[in-house]
């Protein structure tokens, strides 16, 4: 069982290139979720899904786009790159939208850095 | 708003010695707090939920609502411990996570 992975490990990508960073979870889990690291700003929320066919915006959300046409898959393009986006990515995923003993899992991340 | 706040962005202590990471959060209702644990060149992971009241890895954290916090705290440290600690918020009618800045755990032998 992978649990969740994603690809690639990492990038390098001049400015103004369209990249998918790519997502993908074997435990059936409802809810997926896209973060980006930044020193001293901890993990913020890109976009989320709470079941396939339904995506929604996060915190960061400007300059990103998703879809989820599955329930496996969770891409996330960025459709312009711009140096600011230059971060660590991690996808995650939980069982149900909603739920008191919710827990999320990650992926291993992906280094973006965007020239 | 939620919000989640962690003072401390290193925190060195010796082995053996007690530590003590500090999360403050700020939730208009009843939230539900974690401990995320980063070791170095592994994914992030859930440590403990105050939902479950458990001691994981010798650790604990009780959720004081009076002062909206819900620090970590280990009596005696292991250099094993040294990494990236995150706290995290959930709402109960909502299903994002909001998670603080985090704070950067070394332990010294």
């Amino acid at each position: 069982i992978a649990g969740i992975t994603q690809a690639p490990t990492s990038q390098i990508l001049a400015a103004g290139r369209r990249m998918t960073l790519r997502c993908t979870q074997d435990m059936r889990h409802n809810a997926m979720y896209w973060y980006r690291q930044d020193l001293g700003l901890g993990l913020r929320l890109i976009h989320y899904s709470n079941t396939a066919g339904t995506t929604g915006k996060g915190e960061v959300p400007d300059g990103y786009s998703v879809s989820r046409a599955n329930t496996d898959d969770f891409p996330l393009t960025l459709a312009s790159a711009v140096p600011s986006q230059t971060s660590v990515y991690f996808c995650a995923s939980s069982p149900m939208a909603v739920s008191s003993y919710n827990e999320q899992f990650f992926g291993p991340g992906t280094r973006l850095t965007v020239l | 708003a939620q919000r989640v706040t962690q003072p401390e962005k290193l925190l060195s202590v010796f082995k053996g010695a007690p530590v003590e990471l500090k999360c403050n959060y700020s939730y208009s209702g009843s939230p539900e707090l974690f401990w995320y644990v980063q070791y170095s060149r592994q994914r992030l992971q859930l440590l403990l939920r105050h939902i479950s009241r458990e001691s994981i890895k010798g650790f604990t954290a009780d959720l004081n609502k009076g002062e909206t916090s819900f620090h970590l705290k280990k009596p005696f440290a292991q250099e094993e411990d040294s990494a990236m600690y995150y706290c995290a918020l959930k709402g109960l009618k909502g299903q994002n996570f909001v998670f603080g800045p985090g704070t950067r755990l070394s332990v010294l032998p």
